[in-house]
């Protein structure tokens, strides 16, 4: 089945530790983003890949990056994770706007515990 | 920038009644779509309104959207437990959506 996945679902670092969450897709789709969900709150884009194009939101803070290397896999970096970075971390897809199809498709999310 | 509001912010309803959310855009839409997020989940994608009044129903779940294409609702008549969960509205901007602050429904048997 045609789905979004994220690797790891649980992720444990420490104060200060660059860790990298993953995201692959075989849908094909065109668009890859990277939400930042916490607690009873909505999700909150930090950016986004159309094709290779990266776009980031204004107040996505630099701590946090991100790498498309090819059109099925999509990277998280956090160069130096806080505690309030601790959230679950949701990635998307979507085919883009002109194409009939605007719906995102959302993997499970990896949840970030900063100790 | 572009906002999007919901309400109410919860709901606590008995099993078998009723169920509405409120979604306000503060500029005209192209389209809304709605999510819903069980608890522990990822948004799943439920539907999408395009037309200005269109009317679309999933069983006992009716969507609207409203004639200005500023705002629409999520109706769902005799909650089930399986209803739990959050409901987001979401409206594109370019090539991104911009989520509704939510609507946590909880439904007690």
């Amino acid at each position: 089945d045609a789905m979004v996945i994220q690797n790891p679902r649980y992720q444990v670092t420490q104060f200060g530790k660059p860790v990298t969450l993953s995201c692959s897709q075989t849908l094909n789709h065109n668009v890859m983003y990277w939400y930042q969900q916490k607690s009873s709150q909505a999700p909150k884009l930090l950016f986004h890949y159309y094709d290779k194009d990266f776009n980031n939101e204004a107040d996505t803070p630099d701590n946090f990056q991100s790498r498309r290397p090819n059109t099925s896999f999509c990277f998280l970096d956090i160069r130096s994770p806080g505690l309030g970075d601790a959230a679950m971390y949701l990635c998307a897809t979507s085919r883009g706007p002109g194409t009939g199809e605007e719906t995102q498709y959302f993997g499970p999310g990896t949840r970030l515990l900063v100790l | 920038g572009q906002q999007v509001m919901q309400i109410p912010q919860y709901q606590h309803v008995q099993e078998g009644e009723d169920f509405t959310t409120y979604c306000n855009s503060s500029t005209t839409l192209s389209n809304i779509q709605w999510y819903k997020q069980r608890p522990g989940g990822h948004p799943v994608f439920l539907i999408q309104l395009v037309k200005s009044g269109e009317v679309k129903k999933q069983k006992r779940l009716t969507f609207q959207f409203g004639e200005a294409k500023k705002n629409s609702s999520l109706h769902i008549t005799a909650t089930q437990t399986t209803d739990v969960g959050t409901y987001f509205c979401a409206g594109p901007n370019t090539d991104k959506l911009i989520f509704g602050t939510g609507t946590r429904l909880q439904v007690f048997p």
